[in-house]
């Protein structure tokens, strides 16, 4: 079955950028998307399709995918950005979610 | 405005069944793609099942051949029955919309706790 692998955890400087990264066996051929989700809520679509933000989603989020590797980008972050980060991708009829980062603003 | 309202968690025996529902408004659930994703406590979101528009339902392994995910157009809900359940099923269970069938889920339920223990 297909895996998506995340880091853990990731801390960043309020103002500074986090980079997040997704690895799946040739991610790059696939869609990625990238779900936010903070303590005690629903998770949040932050962005799809790779690289598209939803609407109502700051412009801090970014993201890219190539090769094996998706990475979510926030410039700029904020303390309200603390929260927990999952990919997910879709193969052969199954969503794949990835393992999920811990992102934490120092 | 879009919601989703699950309801029927709670604490079951090993082996019993429940059947979770998600009430839906602001969209009709036979037009869109309409699914389940679960979160066991301190634990990663997990997909468990997806009905697309045409009625076509794919699952995870973990739980095929006991969860069935279906739906009532008339009622526009979307149900789970979950049959001989297990601990390791202890989870919140969300149901969520992947409304252009893009394979991504853009609007999600508050979940509701499902806790299989003796």
């Amino acid at each position: 079955s297909y895996e998506l692998t995340q880091p853990p955890s990731v801390s960043v400087s309020p103002g500074q950028t986090a980079s997040i990264s997704c690895s799946g066996d040739k991610l790059g051929d696939k869609f990625a998307c990238w779900y936010q989700q903070k303590p005690g809520q629903s998770p949040v679509l932050v962005i799809y399709h790779d690289s598209k933000r939803p609407s109502g989603i700051p412009e801090r989020f970014s993201g890219s995918n190539s090769g094996n590797t998706a990475t979510l980008t926030i410039s700029g972050t904020q303390a309200m950005d603390e929260a927990d980060y999952y990919c997910q991708a879709w193969d052969t009829s199954t969503y794949v979610f990835g393992t999920g980062t811990k992102v934490t603003v120092l | 405005e879009v919601q989703l309202v699950e309801s029927g968690g709670g604490l079951i025996q090993p082996g019993g069944s429940l059947r979770l529902s998600c009430a839906v408004s602001g969209f009709t659930v036979r037009s869109n793609y309409m699914g389940w994703v679960r979160q066991a406590p301190g634990k990663g979101l997990e997909w468990v099942s997806i009905i697309y528009s045409a009625g076509s339902t794919y699952s995870a392994d973990s739980i095929k051949g006991r969860f069935t995910i279906s739906r009532d157009n008339s009622r526009n809900t979307l149900f789970l029955q979950m049959n001989s359940l297990k601990a390791e099923d202890t989870a919140v269970y969300f149901c969520a919309r992947d409304s252009t069938g893009g394979h991504y889920f853009d609007s999600w339920g508050q979940g509701t706790l499902v806790t299989v223990s003796s």
